[in-house]
């Protein structure tokens, strides 16, 4: 079973418009939560992280919002532009298993 | 450059054949991962190794086998007990196994069965 749920499958969104990314998570021994973002036909890339002691982190235009008594957290495209355009998936590890869990992924396309 | 090379970047099996996929890291990370990617499924975790000479099974092991006989290289054979094999592989590193940083990826391999 999957033990990272991610949604929606898919979104199209307009230029400078906010792409909004959602993963919810069960097991409360995870304690680290990146984002990745994969172009086709090529391998993932980090693109920002978050520990669950802090509730936001910000990078540029992105950002993770992080509710942890809902085991929940997100991630912000804000301004989204047309390069932005790809797959995003949220993951889920804990420093005491040294794996990630990641989620079905999302289909983000930026329109002109 | 330091980073993770796969080869080959697509890959042909025929039915009944062993194939083996090449993950090889200059990164010196102690940690490396391999993971299937199917439509709409996410990564899955085949296997995984923190550590030259050790590995262990992830959630979808059956009809793979791996190495770790160096710390810069964790080839993944996928046998014929393998019955879906076509997907795109991907193999990572990390520096540890405390994900502090994160994984490092490859640019994948796209294996079909012809």
């Amino acid at each position: 079973q999957q033990q990272v749920k991610q949604s929606p499958q898919s979104l199209i969104v307009q230029k400078g418009g906010i792409s909004i990314i959602n993963c919810a998570y069960e097991n409360t021994a995870f304690d680290y939560f990146p984002w990745y973002q994969q172009f086709p036909g090529k391998g993932p890339a980090l693109l920002i992280a978050i520990r669950p002691d802090v509730s936001e982190k910000k990078e540029g235009r992105f950002t993770i919002s992080f509710n942890k008594s809902a085991k929940q957290f997100s991630l912000h495209i804000m301004d989204s532009q047309p390069g932005d355009s790809a797959t995003y998936f949220c993951a889920a590890g804990a420093n005491s298993w040294g794996k990630l869990q990641f989620g079905a992924g999302t289909q983000v396309v930026v329109t002109p | 450059d330091g980073g993770i090379t796969q080869s080959p970047k697509y890959l042909f099996r025929k039915e009944g054949q062993n194939v083996t996929l090449s993950c090889e890291q200059n990164l010196n990370h102690d940690a490396m991962y391999w993971y299937r990617q199917d439509p709409g499924q996410g990564l899955r975790l085949i296997y995984y190794s923190q550590i030259v000479n050790d590995f262990q099974k992830g959630d979808i092991a059956e009809g793979y086998s791996v190495s770790r006989e160096k710390k810069e290289s964790f080839p993944l054979t996928v046998t014929s007990a393998q019955k879906n094999p076509t997907a795109f592989y991907l193999c990572a590193s990390s520096v540890d196994s405390a994900l502090n940083y994160g994984y490092t990826f490859g640019s994948g391999t796209r294996l079909t069965v012809v």
